[in-house]
Protein backbone atom coordinates (compact mmCIF):
# COMPACT_ATOMS: atom_id res chain seq x y z
CA UNK A 1 0.00 0.00 0.00
CA UNK A 2 1.24 3.44 -0.57
CA UNK A 3 2.00 5.92 1.85
CA UNK A 4 2.82 9.38 1.62
CA UNK A 5 4.96 11.65 3.97
CA UNK A 6 4.96 15.39 4.73
CA UNK A 7 8.48 15.92 7.20
CA UNK A 8 7.60 19.73 8.10
CA UNK A 9 4.63 19.79 10.38
CA UNK A 10 5.01 23.74 10.67
CA UNK A 11 6.08 26.55 8.82
CA UNK A 12 6.20 30.01 9.94
CA UNK A 13 7.51 32.19 7.19
CA UNK A 14 7.17 36.12 6.62
CA UNK A 15 5.89 37.94 3.44
CA UNK A 16 7.50 37.51 0.41
CA UNK A 17 9.44 34.39 1.21
CA UNK A 18 9.73 31.63 -0.65
CA UNK A 19 7.98 27.95 0.55
CA UNK A 20 8.79 24.54 -0.43
CA UNK A 21 6.66 22.35 1.31
CA UNK A 22 8.25 18.48 1.40
CA UNK A 23 5.72 15.21 0.36
CA UNK A 24 7.71 12.28 -0.11
CA UNK A 25 5.51 9.09 -0.87
CA UNK A 26 6.16 5.16 -0.98
CA UNK A 27 4.86 2.95 -3.70
CA UNK A 28 6.57 1.38 -6.41
CA UNK A 29 4.72 1.46 -9.60
CA UNK A 30 2.61 5.00 -11.48
CA UNK A 31 0.61 6.98 -8.83
CA UNK A 32 -1.56 10.64 -9.63
CA UNK A 33 0.14 13.24 -6.98
CA UNK A 34 -2.24 15.65 -5.44
CA UNK A 35 -1.08 19.10 -3.51
CA UNK A 36 -4.31 20.35 -1.73
CA UNK A 37 -5.27 23.12 0.59
CA UNK A 38 -7.15 24.24 3.61
CA UNK A 39 -8.22 27.38 4.43
CA UNK A 40 -9.11 28.04 8.18
CA UNK A 41 -12.55 26.67 8.52
CA UNK A 42 -12.82 25.80 4.86
CA UNK A 43 -12.94 22.55 3.13
CA UNK A 44 -9.96 20.90 1.16
CA UNK A 45 -9.08 22.55 -2.33
CA UNK A 46 -7.24 21.19 -4.88
CA UNK A 47 -4.45 23.38 -5.70
CA UNK A 48 -2.69 21.37 -8.75
CA UNK A 49 -2.21 17.58 -9.49
CA UNK A 50 0.00 15.55 -11.80
CA UNK A 51 -1.14 12.54 -13.75
CA UNK A 52 1.34 12.22 -16.49
CA UNK A 53 3.75 14.69 -18.94
CA UNK A 54 5.89 17.52 -17.97
CA UNK A 55 6.94 17.01 -14.12
CA UNK A 56 6.78 20.43 -13.11
CA UNK A 57 3.26 21.43 -12.67
CA UNK A 58 1.80 24.87 -12.49
CA UNK A 59 -1.11 25.26 -10.02
CA UNK A 60 -3.73 27.82 -8.71
CA UNK A 61 -2.58 30.91 -6.73
CA UNK A 62 0.83 30.97 -7.91
CA UNK A 63 2.11 27.56 -6.61
CA UNK A 64 3.78 25.14 -8.54
CA UNK A 65 5.18 21.37 -7.80
CA UNK A 66 7.72 19.52 -9.26
CA UNK A 67 7.56 15.85 -9.50
CA UNK A 68 10.95 13.68 -9.19
CA UNK A 69 10.24 9.85 -9.72
CA UNK A 70 13.95 8.96 -8.84
CA UNK A 71 13.27 11.01 -5.02
CA UNK A 72 9.40 9.58 -5.12
CA UNK A 73 8.92 13.44 -4.25
CA UNK A 74 6.41 16.38 -5.15
CA UNK A 75 7.64 19.31 -3.84
CA UNK A 76 5.30 22.22 -3.19
CA UNK A 77 6.57 25.84 -4.42
CA UNK A 78 5.85 29.36 -3.97
CA UNK A 79 8.63 32.02 -4.86
CA UNK A 80 6.67 34.42 -2.31
CA UNK A 81 4.25 33.61 0.18
CA UNK A 82 1.44 36.51 1.20
CA UNK A 83 -0.21 37.00 4.34
CA UNK A 84 -3.35 34.79 2.73
CA UNK A 85 -1.64 31.63 1.86
CA UNK A 86 -1.96 30.96 5.34
CA UNK A 87 -3.74 27.54 5.72
CA UNK A 88 -2.31 23.89 6.14
CA UNK A 89 -1.21 21.90 2.77
CA UNK A 90 -1.70 18.40 2.18
CA UNK A 91 -0.64 16.19 -0.25
CA UNK A 92 -2.05 12.84 -1.58
CA UNK A 93 -1.44 10.26 -3.73
CA UNK A 94 -3.47 7.54 -5.48
CA UNK A 95 -2.97 4.96 -7.80
CA UNK A 96 -4.47 4.63 -11.41
CA UNK A 97 -6.32 1.64 -12.17
CA UNK A 98 -9.55 1.08 -13.65
CA UNK A 99 -10.33 0.01 -10.33
CA UNK A 100 -13.48 2.83 -9.22
CA UNK A 101 -12.12 3.06 -5.75
CA UNK A 102 -9.20 4.48 -6.55
CA UNK A 103 -8.87 6.19 -2.99
CA UNK A 104 -6.22 8.92 -1.91
CA UNK A 105 -3.83 8.22 1.07
CA UNK A 106 -2.88 11.94 2.17
CA UNK A 107 0.20 12.89 4.11
CA UNK A 108 0.01 14.57 7.80
CA UNK A 109 -0.37 18.13 6.63
CA UNK A 110 1.75 20.74 6.78
CA UNK A 111 0.37 24.06 8.68
CA UNK A 112 1.93 27.24 7.28
CA UNK A 113 1.83 30.94 8.84
CA UNK A 114 2.50 33.80 6.97
CA UNK A 115 3.13 36.80 9.04
CA UNK A 116 2.60 40.14 7.51
CA UNK B 1 -18.41 27.29 -9.16
CA UNK B 2 -20.15 24.23 -8.36
CA UNK B 3 -19.76 22.81 -4.82
CA UNK B 4 -20.42 19.62 -2.85
CA UNK B 5 -22.98 20.83 -0.10
CA UNK B 6 -22.33 19.01 3.35
CA UNK B 7 -24.92 19.34 6.84
CA UNK B 8 -24.64 19.52 9.15
CA UNK B 9 -21.45 21.24 9.62
CA UNK B 10 -21.43 20.40 13.06
CA UNK B 11 -23.04 17.28 14.63
CA UNK B 12 -23.33 16.52 18.61
CA UNK B 13 -24.47 12.95 19.61
CA UNK B 14 -24.39 11.08 22.49
CA UNK B 15 -22.24 7.43 22.38
CA UNK B 16 -24.14 4.84 21.32
CA UNK B 17 -26.79 7.07 18.96
CA UNK B 18 -27.29 6.58 15.39
CA UNK B 19 -26.05 9.67 13.04
CA UNK B 20 -26.39 10.33 9.27
CA UNK B 21 -24.05 12.67 7.64
CA UNK B 22 -25.38 14.24 4.37
CA UNK B 23 -24.01 14.96 1.37
CA UNK B 24 -25.04 16.79 -1.78
CA UNK B 25 -22.83 16.14 -4.58
CA UNK B 26 -21.81 18.37 -7.46
CA UNK B 27 -24.90 16.72 -10.17
CA UNK B 28 -22.56 15.68 -13.19
CA UNK B 29 -20.18 13.47 -10.67
CA UNK B 30 -20.33 9.63 -10.79
CA UNK B 31 -18.08 8.24 -7.96
CA UNK B 32 -18.65 9.53 -4.34
CA UNK B 33 -16.13 9.04 -0.92
CA UNK B 34 -16.39 9.71 2.30
CA UNK B 35 -12.78 10.76 4.29
CA UNK B 36 -12.38 11.19 7.50
CA UNK B 37 -10.00 13.68 9.85
CA UNK B 38 -9.67 12.86 13.56
CA UNK B 39 -7.98 16.07 15.00
CA UNK B 40 -4.64 16.03 15.02
CA UNK B 41 -4.14 13.40 12.61
CA UNK B 42 -4.21 12.46 8.63
CA UNK B 43 -7.00 12.56 6.40
CA UNK B 44 -8.40 9.24 6.09
CA UNK B 45 -10.27 7.30 3.21
CA UNK B 46 -13.21 5.42 4.58
CA UNK B 47 -15.64 4.47 1.61
CA UNK B 48 -15.46 4.94 -2.30
CA UNK B 49 -19.13 4.17 -3.96
CA UNK B 50 -19.21 4.04 -7.51
CA UNK B 51 -22.84 2.78 -9.64
CA UNK B 52 -25.24 2.33 -6.74
CA UNK B 53 -22.29 0.05 -4.81
CA UNK B 54 -19.43 0.33 -2.90
CA UNK B 55 -16.69 -0.04 -5.09
CA UNK B 56 -13.63 0.02 -1.87
CA UNK B 57 -13.18 0.50 1.78
CA UNK B 58 -11.13 1.02 4.24
CA UNK B 59 -10.31 -0.63 7.75
CA UNK B 60 -12.39 1.68 9.59
CA UNK B 61 -15.44 1.20 7.74
CA UNK B 62 -16.62 -1.83 9.85
CA UNK B 63 -19.95 -2.75 10.30
CA UNK B 64 -21.21 0.54 12.13
CA UNK B 65 -21.17 2.17 8.99
CA UNK B 66 -22.88 2.17 5.78
CA UNK B 67 -23.30 4.41 3.20
CA UNK B 68 -26.09 5.03 0.54
CA UNK B 69 -27.66 7.33 -2.13
CA UNK B 70 -31.17 6.99 -1.82
CA UNK B 71 -32.69 9.05 -4.16
CA UNK B 72 -29.80 9.75 -6.66
CA UNK B 73 -28.60 13.15 -5.52
CA UNK B 74 -28.38 12.87 -1.35
CA UNK B 75 -25.03 10.45 -0.56
CA UNK B 76 -25.31 9.64 3.13
CA UNK B 77 -22.80 8.04 5.68
CA UNK B 78 -24.44 6.37 8.84
CA UNK B 79 -23.05 5.42 11.67
CA UNK B 80 -25.37 3.04 13.56
CA UNK B 81 -23.85 2.91 17.16
CA UNK B 82 -21.33 6.27 17.81
CA UNK B 83 -18.39 5.72 20.00
CA UNK B 84 -16.00 8.40 21.49
CA UNK B 85 -13.69 7.78 18.53
CA UNK B 86 -15.80 8.45 16.08
CA UNK B 87 -15.28 12.09 17.00
CA UNK B 88 -13.90 13.73 13.71
CA UNK B 89 -14.54 15.75 10.67
CA UNK B 90 -15.97 13.73 8.40
CA UNK B 91 -15.17 15.19 3.91
CA UNK B 92 -17.20 13.94 1.55
CA UNK B 93 -16.24 13.86 -2.06
CA UNK B 94 -17.42 13.24 -5.71
CA UNK B 95 -15.66 13.12 -9.46
CA UNK B 96 -16.60 13.05 -12.57
CA UNK B 97 -13.84 10.37 -13.17
CA UNK B 98 -11.92 8.20 -10.90
CA UNK B 99 -9.44 10.12 -9.49
CA UNK B 100 -10.86 13.57 -9.62
CA UNK B 101 -11.83 15.02 -6.47
CA UNK B 102 -14.10 18.10 -5.31
CA UNK B 103 -13.99 18.57 -1.73
CA UNK B 104 -17.25 18.91 0.90
CA UNK B 105 -16.93 21.30 3.65
CA UNK B 106 -17.31 18.87 6.14
CA UNK B 107 -19.17 17.69 8.86
CA UNK B 108 -17.61 17.89 12.48
CA UNK B 109 -19.01 15.55 14.50
CA UNK B 110 -18.63 15.37 18.25
CA UNK B 111 -19.43 11.84 20.70
CA UNK B 112 -19.97 12.46 24.10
Amino acid sequence: AQSVSQHNHHVILSEAASLELGCNYSYGGTVNLFWYVQYPGQHLQLLLKYFSGDPLVKGIKGFEAEFIKSKFSFNLRKPSVQWSDTAEYFCAVNVPSNNAGNMLTFGGGTRLMVKP
Amino acid sequence: EPEVTQTPSHQVTQMGQEVILRCVPISNHLYFYWYRQILGQKVEFLVSFYNNEISEKSEIFDDQFSVERPDGSNFTLKIRSTKLEDSAMYFCAGGQYSGGYTFGSGTRLTVV
